[in-house]
């Protein structure tokens, strides 16, 4: 059973440009989640997404960044006309179940995406 | 979700018991304590996670004190390959809320030496 993978694992842009990371969940995992890693720092939650439907975006900027989960494919993470402070580590996780099922929601984290802005 | 306190950092020799300590005296009755490790460059890794009683799984044990306002989490005979920084979360009930947002603070790095 493959991981959570992500791609693609490095990604350079040019300031103004537009940044698309991609996750893949677990197989049979329908809850993903995005967490952003600045240099030095721990990993901070940005956003939780069920197909087709984002939960809860609380901890994604306001502005330049939007997430998706479609039926088919991977999740996605868009960062538009990105600054030099958006350069992180962006680590996406995934989990079989979600908060209310009753049951530990363990997240599988994927090896991230490290974004350099130049 | 309440405060967690680590050491910065922790070195400890191959073989030996590492124990990483974590303060979480803000800790309230429904909150468990999780601990994941992040290996550089990679993605966190789960580790173990309790509510009060003390666990054992193949990686690791967590000791809770009776009060919950600390834990340790003890890798019995420690490798290089276990270098890494280790994170301790305290997270809400499995049921319902905003449990799902995990807190990572700066973790403690251990660094295991040969």
């Amino acid at each position: 059973n493959a991981g959570v993978m992500q791609n693609p694992r490095h990604l350079v842009r040019r300031r103004g440009q537009e940044a698309r990371l991609r996750c893949s969940p677990m197989k049979g995992h329908s809850h993903v989640y995005w967490y952003r890693q600045l240099p030095e720092e721990g990993l901070k939650f940005m956003v939780y997404l069920q197909k087709e439907n984002i939960i809860d975006e609380s901890g994604m900027p306001k502005e330049r960044f939007s997430a998706e989960f479609p039926k088919e494919g991977p999740s996605i993470l868009r960062i538009q006309q990105v600054v030099r402070g958006d350069s992180a580590a962006y680590f996406c996780a995934s989990s079989p179940v979600g908060p209310t099922s009753g049951a530990y929601n363990e997240q599988f984290f994927g090896p991230g995406t490290r974004l350099t802005v130049l | 979700d309440a405060k967690t306190t680590q050491p910065p950092s922790m070195d400890c020799a191959e073989g030996r018991a590492a124990n990483l300590p974590c303060n979480h005296s803000t800790i309230s009755g429904n909150e468990y304590v999780y601990w994941y490790r992040q290996i550089h460059s990679q993605g966190p890794q789960y580790i173990i996670h309790g509510l009060k009683n003390n666990e054992t799984n193949e990686m690791a044990s967590l000791i809770i004190t009776e009060d919950r306002k600390s834990s340790t989490l003890i890798l019995p005979h420690a490798t290089l390959r276990d270098t890494a920084v280790y994170y301790c979360i305290v997270r809400g009930g499995v049921s319902g809320g905003s449990n799902y947002k995990l807190t990572f603070g700066k973790g403690t790095l251990l660094t295991v030496n040969p």
